[in-house]
């Protein structure tokens, strides 16, 4: 059964950093590329980042490069979302995803609240 | 990255259908076959049920189908059920991934 299990929200300053992580489980890690999504409290899912299955590619959305970093651990079949100078605007649950090409999510993780406010 | 359009709001009764549309540009929609279709309940995570435009993953009823026109993919779900209550959010490949701003389905 695949599992991806987030964990590291909290509620954090404006200009804090934080580290997300996701735990994957029930399938080969590395053939994957990886991603991951936001929802700002009421509001719809944004994508943030993607990495290849290697991690030889990354890419991001507009409003996080420079801040945001998605990085990979094969041997320990994990994907992390290191979060950098955070901004109120990105409180919201994040998700990790599996990407099984194109964009296409099929499965996700639970979610893990991250709250920037002073 | 500019989200892709869908209506805020859909309905229909019990055993009905109804459709949501989503509206992007050549660069995504409109410029491959990679559009998917995501549900989400209150509090849950997003669940994949149309890939590729039109192919459903194992388990989703055949009650929801997928179609593409030009930069418009639509999303039908056909004898309406209860459970069917959600919000529903398109997404396509553009060089990064996009997302609609989502259509909260409701059963009257």
């Amino acid at each position: 059964e695949v599992q991806l299990v987030e964990s590291g929200g909290g509620l954090v300053q404006p200009g804090a950093s934080l580290r997300l992580s996701c735990a994957a489980s029930g399938f080969t890690f590395d053939t994957y590329w990886m991603a991951w999504v936001r929802q700002a409290p009421g509001q719809g899912l944004e994508w943030v980042a993607s990495i290849k299955e290697d991690g030889s590619e990354k890419y991001y959305l507009d409003s996080v490069k420079g801040r945001f970093t998605i990085s990979r651990d094969n041997a320990k079949n994990s994907v992390y979302l290191q979060m950098d100078s955070l901004r109120a605007e990105d409180t919201a649950v994040y998700f990790c995803a599996r990407d099984s090409g194109w964009h296409k999510l099929d499965y996700w993780g639970q979610g893990t609240l991250v709250t920037v406010s002073s | 990255q500019s989200a892709l359009t869908q209506p805020p709001s859909a309905s229909g009764s019990p055993g009905q259908s109804v459709a949501i549309s989503c509206t992007g540009t050549s660069s995504d929609v409109g410029g491959n076959n990679h559009v998917s279709w995501y549900q989400q309940h209150p509090g849950k995570a997003p669940k994949l049920i149309i890939y590729e435009v039109s192919e459903r993953p194992s388990g989703v009823p055949d009650r929801f189908s997928g179609s593409k026109s030009g930069n418009t993919a639509s999303l039908t779900v056909s004898g309406l059920q209860a459970d069917d209550e959600a919000d529903y959010y398109c997404s396509a490949h553009g060089g990064s991934g996009v997302f609609g701003g989502g259509t909260k389905l409701t059963v009257l």
